[in-house]
This record gives C-alpha cells, sequence and structure tokens, in this order.
C-alpha cells in the first residue's frame, strides 16, 4: 500500500523556537496533505489541509502565522511551528490523499511527531 | 452539525468475536473508514466503505447501511495485539473528514 513518512518522530525544542515536521509521499503524488493534531486520549483535530502549490487552508481556530505549512512538491508537506510554548506540545499527524479528490481514494497517515516545547 | 458517535471503550475476550458500531450524521456522504490506532502511534487504514454491504478482509470486516447512517467493524479471533484504538471517519459532501472519538478496545486474555 501507500506509504507516507513524518520526520522527525520526536523532537524537544525550547519555548520560544521553531520547530518543522515534514510529511512526504514515498511511492504517490499527493496533491492533498492534511495535518492533524491530537492531545492524549482525545480524537484527531484537523488543522489545516495543504494542496501543492497554493495557500493550505486553515480549520478555525488554528493560527495560520503560527502554524505554517508548505506543499511545494507533490510529494512533500512541512509543517512549522513557530515562537513554540509549552501548550503547543502535542501529536502531530500527517496524512496525505492518494489521488485526485474522489470518493474512492483513501488517506494514509504518516507516523505522526511527537513534540515538547520545554 | 456533523456527528459521528462510537462508544467510547468496549472489552473483549482473547479469540472472541467484537463489533463496534458507528453512527453518522453528516452533510452528504462519500464513503466510511475506519481506521485502528495505537496508543502513541498514527492511524492505520483498515477498511473502506461507499455502498451498502459488508466488506470481509482476513478477520476484520466492515459493513455500511447508509439509509441508516450506520456502520460496524467487527473483529474475529481476537489477538491481544488488537488492543486499541478504532477510529470511524465519514467523508463528507466536500471530501473532508469527520472524525468519530474512537472507541478504546480492551483484549483480555
Amino acid at each position: 500500500g501507500a506509504v507516507v513518512s513524518q520526520h522527525p518522530s520526536w523532537v524537544i525544542c525550547k519555548s520560544g523556537t521553531s520547530v518543522k515536521i515534514e510529511c512526504r509521499s514515498l511511492d504517490f503524488q499527493a496533491t492533498t496533505m492534511f495535518w492533524y493534531r491530537q492531545f492524549p486520549k482525545q480524537s484527531l483535530m484537523l488543522m489545516a489541509t495543504s494542496n501543492e502549490g497554493s495557500k493550505a487552508t486553515y480549520e478555525q481556530g488554528v493560527e495560520k502565522d503560527k502554524f505554517l505549512i508548505n506543499h511545494a512538491s507533490l510529494t512533500l508537506s512541512t509543517l512549522t511551528v513557530t515562537s513554540a510554548h509549552p501548550e503547543d506540545s502535542s501529536f502531530y499527524i500527517c496524512s496525505a490523499r492518494d489521488g485526485e479528490l474522489d470518493s474512492g481514494n483513501t488517506i494514509y497517515f504518516g507516523e505522526g511527531s511527537w513534540l515538547t516545547v520545554v | 452539525g456533523q456527528n459521528i458517535d462510537q462508544p467510547t471503550e468496549m472489552t473483549a475476550t482473547e479469540g472472541a468475536i467484537v463489533q463496534i458500531n458507528c453512527t453518522y450524521q453528516t452533510s452528504g456522504f462519500n464513503g466510511l473508514f475506519w481506521y485502528q490506532q495505537h496508543a502513541g502511534e498514527a492511524p492505520t487504514f483498515l477498511s473502506y466503505n461507499v455502498l451498502d454491504g459488508l466488506e470481509e478482509k482476513g478477520r476484520f470486516s466492515s459493513f455500511l447501511s447508509r439509509s441508516k447512517g450506520y456502520s460496524y467493524l467487527l473483529l474475529k479471533e481476537l489477538q491481544m495485539k488488537d488492543s486499541a484504538s478504532y477510529l470511524c471517519a465519514v467523508k463528507d459532501s466536500n471530501y473532508q473528514l469527520i472524525w468519530g472519538a474512537g472507541t478504546k478496545l480492551i483484549i483480555k486474555p
């Protein structure tokens, strides 16, 4: 099946610094990638939808200047958490849709990235 | 509003069968997904239903009734490694995934 790779798996950063998380589709072209965050024991929360070559669409309540998303190619999207604070500590997961907008395609997930801001 | 309901937690015995239900009310329907998520890991894809009926894939089966807004995931011959959260998600008319909160499945020996 399709593979989505996310890096890094674990990252610890100091408060006030920025950290970048990469999401790559390894064997398919992902015109659309999604970024989620998940707090312990809670459901996935969609942060933004990223379309290759255009600006990301952010969900209500998600600060676009704080969570910078870049989808520069069909196989790579990045999420940069800027000026990180301890409350940004969370599990961040990316996913990618295999193919164009269609009812039949599946969404594959990266391994997730644990961010701890100290 | 859009809503996905699934039980918060279920317990089953190793070797047995368990059915996890999911009901949904969404603006449009373009398919229903089941994902498995082990603690601390990203979800992995289990099944996809877009037409009514049962889809069987090894020990796991998924059923859909669009008229009832209902799906279930059936797990047979339960193994300890099946202990995980099972997430139901519906793709709405805008092709957005609407997520349920997940069902934590506990398998006992």
